[in-house]
């Protein structure tokens, strides 16, 4: 990937549980998108948040971005089964540039 | 609320032939990205523009070029098409501040070269 990596690349785990997915990236940046796709699917944007942000909400969401550390963590709580797909996280710079992440496969078990 | 439309969903072509696809960017957004994404992989960045010059390019083979025109809408050319080239094509349009902004992504176009 040009620019982050996303870890674990897949997750499986029971409905209901918490899904924690983390992202770290190389450069500076400006913000942080996550996504989610599911199969064949196109991509949905789910929050941003911004380089001097360190935490969002967005329902069962939860961001956060330590730029210090050049990682974020993207947070499912009360995971649905419908939450099933994958989860990528895009960096944008000073350049009209969003990198992506090499992405995480969760699986939500019924 | 209007979303990226592009066109068309789906497109077969053969090796050599060219394509090409097209993007409506939300209005009043003035910055359209192209991505592309290979089976099972993640998308990758390809070129940018910010009213209507080109601002960025990224893993753009020289095959391709793009440009957006005065209606903010833009077009991705591929010609000499490849079997590699098989691939889901993203548009994607922000209204671009000092920061960046949110980008909304269009549907894609699946590209089939065979």
């Amino acid at each position: 990937s040009q620019q982050g990596e996303e870890d674990p690349q897949a997750l499986s785990i029971q409905e209901g549980e918490n899904a924690t997915m983390n992202c770290s990236y190389k450069t500076s940046i400006n913000n942080l998108q996550w996504y989610r796709q599911n199969s064949g699917r196109g991509l949905v944007h789910l929050i941003l948040i911004r380089s001097n942000e360190r935490e969002k909400h967005s329902g069962r969401l939860r961001v956060t971005l330590d730029t210090s550390k050049k990682s974020s963590s993207l947070l499912i709580t009360a995971s649905r089964a419908a939450d099933t797909a994958s989860y990528f996280c895009a960096t944008g710079n000073t350049g009209n540039q969003f990198y992506f992440g090499t992405g995480t496969s969760l699986t939500v078990i019924p | 609320a209007a979303g990226v439309i592009q066109s068309p969903r789906h497109l077969i072509k053969e090796k050599r032939e060219t394509a090409t696809l097209k993007c409506y960017p939300i209005p009043r957004h003035d910055t359209v990205y192209w991505y592309q994404q290979g089976p099972g992989q993640d998308p990758q960045f390809l070129i940018s523009f910010y009213e209507k010059m080109q601002s960025d390019k990224g893993s753009i083979p020289d095959r391709f070029s793009a440009q957006q025109f005065s209606d903010y809408h833009s077009e991705l050319n591929m010609s000499s098409l490849e079997l590699g080239d098989s691939a889901l094509y993203f548009c994607a349009s922000s209204k671009l501040g000092t920061q960046g902004d949110e980008q909304y992504f269009g549907p894609g176009t699946r590209l089939t070269v065979t």
